[in-house]
């Protein structure tokens, strides 16, 4: 079974300065991973996902995440964060050998922007 | 515009009383899910289906049961309502993987 741990529940960021929102994922199998944005009163958007090849991977609103295999790490970043960007930001991981998406989330963590 | 809708938006039951959340999608995927969503414990999945006439149970189904009678649509139900079943219910749906989920726009149960 997998799980997702988000070590930071509120991560509070100056507008236009970087900001990394943390994941750490657990696994016996190979799985995908993928960064969930949630605004406000709102479904579910899917930010980016890494299935294979580049550990590097670019998503919509210019985020970007890493995928660490030996950490079992999937941090998600952005150089400079607009106010537009609080929102609810959610990892998630999913075996890669099924054959569809069972994800499971993580608990989320709160990204303010400040002006 | 394509996408998952979820009815209703907000529904208050009583303690006891039954409901049942309807899912539909209009992109022809094959998969549907519904989740609920509880504060500082992310989205947990209650029940799936990989097609029509298929269910399949997820983290947290007790107390839930769900229908797929038709490709497009996914119910979830509620047989007796109870105060711990107070969240937000989320359905999504997914095509051939791994293109990642539609969420719907999500149903406030509030059980009292």
């Amino acid at each position: 079974a997998q799980s997702v741990t988000q070590l930071d529940s509120q991560v509070p960021v100056f507008e236009e300065a970087p900001v990394e929102l943390r994941c750490n994922y657990s696994s016996s199998v190979s799985v995908y991973l993928f960064w969930y944005v949630q605004y406000p009163n709102q479904g579910l958007q899917l930010l980016l996902k890494y299935l294979s090849g580049s550990t590097l991977v670019k998503g919509i609103n210019g985020f970007e995440a890493e995928f660490n295999k030996s950490q079992t790490s999937f941090h998600l970043r952005k150089p400079s964060v607009h106010i537009s960007d609080t929102a609810e930001y959610f990892c998630a991981v999913s075996d890669a050998k099924t054959s569809y998406d069972k994800v499971i989330f993580g608990p989320g963590t709160s990204l303010s922007v400040i002006p | 515009n394509a996408g998952v809708t979820q009815t209703p938006k907000f529904r208050v039951l009583k303690t006891g009383q039954s409901m049942t959340l309807l899912c539909a999608q209009d992109m022809n995927h094959e998969y549907m899910y519904w989740y609920r969503q509880d504060p500082g414990m992310g989205l947990r999945l209650i029940h799936y289906s990989v097609g029509e006439g298929t269910t399949a149970k997820g983290e947290v189904p007790d107390g839930y049961n769900v229908s797929r009678l038709k490709k497009q649509n996914f119910l979830l139900g509620l047989e007796s309502a109870a105060p711990s079943q107070t969240s937000v219910y989320f359905c999504a749906s997914s095509s051939d993987r791994p293109y990642g989920y539609t969420f719907g726009s999500g149903t406030r149960l509030t059980v009292v």
